[in-house]
């Protein structure tokens, strides 16, 4: 069975300061990794993805993460936080392949102060 | 284009009523899902459908669940004789033959009182 576990499900960083948002994830195969956003009222929007190939993978408004099969990490980061970032992260998986259902993180509220 | 849209986007309900959920997806979309998010729970699976092959079920909490995606397009959740533990907000993501990601619409939120 799969399952994912995010660390801290809150996060409080200043404006500027680095952006990390930790994801474990359990799988018996090769998994597929992706990191989605919730702004406040919305649905989840894609911030990026791995699947296959280039460990490093970069998103939308400057995240970037990171598979790392040796420590079945995929960590979220963002060198400079922005205001516009508060919202709730959600790290998913799913099995390659299978096309089925997401088994997501329980979640991580960002919070970034002046 | 147009994404995946869901109505209503907030419905209020008595106890024992039923209620029904619509999910459009993303034309040309083949693989349709839905998911429910709730305070103690988090996000989990309910159901997927995948062009005319048979649903996979397997998240349904109980038989009181259902769900429908009529020509391969429009789908519908529906919930008889709701009770107070149904209050979530569920979404509705469709994907794309070949690609991995999923597209979620913004919900429908409801709440049984």
């Amino acid at each position: 069975a799969q399952s994912v576990t995010q660390l801290g499900s809150h996060v409080s960083v200043s404006e500027g300061a680095l952006v990390l948002l930790r994801c474990n994830y359990s799988s018996s195969v090769p998994p597929y990794l992706f990191w989605y956003v919730q702004y406040p009222n919305q649905g989840l929007q894609l911030l990026l993805k791995y699947t296959t190939g280039a460990t490093l993978v970069k998103g939308i408004n400057g995240f970037e993460a990171e598979f790392k099969k040796s420590e079945t990490s995929f960590h979220l980061t963002k060198p400079s936080a922005h205001m516009s970032d508060a919202a709730e992260y959600f790290c998913a998986v799913h099995n390659s392949g299978g096309y089925n259902k997401l088994i997501f993180g329980a979640g991580t509220r960002l919070a970034v102060h002046p | 284009g147009a994404g995946v849209s869901q109505s209503p986007s907030n419905k209020v309900t008595e106890k024992g009523k039923d209620v029904e959920l619509r999910c459009d997806p993303i034309s040309g979309h083949t693989a349709l899902y839905w998911y429910r998010q709730s305070l103690g729970q988090g996000l989990e699976f309910l159901i997927y459908f995948q062009g005319n092959s048979a649903p996979d079920k397997s998240g349904l909490p109980s038989d009181r669940f259902s769900a429908e995606r009529t020509g391969g397009s429009v789908s519908t959740l529906t919930i008889q004789r709701t009770q107070q533990e149904d209050s979530a907000v569920y979404l509705c993501a469709s994907r794309y033959t070949g690609e991995e990601t999923q597209y979620f619409g913004p919900g429908t939120r409801l709440l049984v009182l």
